[in-house]
């Protein structure tokens, strides 16, 4: 079956460092890639997507490639803020159909 | 913009109470969804709907019920509330083929 596996957090970062969260999927065919965010208190919201091989995401500075050699998608940003402090989740889409398979999330907590 | 909204932010039930969550979107989507998130699980689909009146299982819909009646309304129904149902409930609409919108959960405790 379709799913995603995400490093265990919290990751734990001070300002300014570089971030990087792991995310791997397993699909059939071409599945569309994304990482939601999700503040305190806050429901999900889409950060970036990638809709095929190669394609690069980037938003508010994260960025992230489909690999789909190494069928990755991980997510990096190269000077992380206190207020990037949230639950990080990958997710995959199989073309076609509606339903979005979420990974664990990932705990980003970043200090001054 | 598009706007997902929940009924309640925090809600309290007893074992056996029958709950409703309203979910409301304001953009015309045609899909709406339930999912519940419980740390170390993630997101977890319950239900979802594709068109009013219609409605698909998800991957965990034992316990629990749908009814979508306006396209603009979801709502999720727990006949016998139990107490592992415990836990945070998120709503998301989306048109087909494009990015799902959240709205802000509910956090249910069943006592």
């Amino acid at each position: 079956g379709n799913s995603v596996t995400q490093m265990e957090g919290p990751v734990t970062l001070s300002e300014e460092a570089f971030l990087t969260i792991n995310c791997t999927y397993t699909a059939t065919g071409y599945p569309s890639l994304f990482w939601y965010v999700q503040y305190p208190g806050e429901g999900l919201q889409l950060l970036l997507k990638a809709t095929k091989a190669d394609d690069k995401g980037s938003n508010k500075g994260f960025e992230a490639t489909y690999r789909k050699e190494t069928t990755s998608f991980h997510l990096e940003k190269g000077s992380v803020q206190v207020s990037d402090s949230a639950v990080y989740f990958c997710a995959l889409r199989k073309t076609g159909f509606q339903k979005l398979v979420f990974g664990t999330g990932t705990r980003l907590l970043v200090s001054p | 913009d598009v706007k997902v909204t929940q009924s309640s932010r925090y809600l309290v039930k007893r074992t056996g109470e029958k709950v409703f969550l309203e979910c409301v979107q304001d953009m015309d989507h045609e899909n709406m969804f339930w999912y519940r998130q419980d740390p170390g699980l993630g997101l977890r689909l319950i239900y979802f709907s594709y068109d009013v009146k219609m409605k698909e299982k998800g991957d965990i819909p034992e316990g629990y019920s749908v009814s979508r009646e306006k396209k603009e309304r979801f709502s999720l129904i727990l006949e016998s509330a139990s107490t592992n149902q415990t836990s945070m409930y998120l709503c998301a609409s989306s048109l087909q083929g494009n990015e799902q919108f959240f709205g802000p959960g509910t956090r249910l405790t069943v006592l």
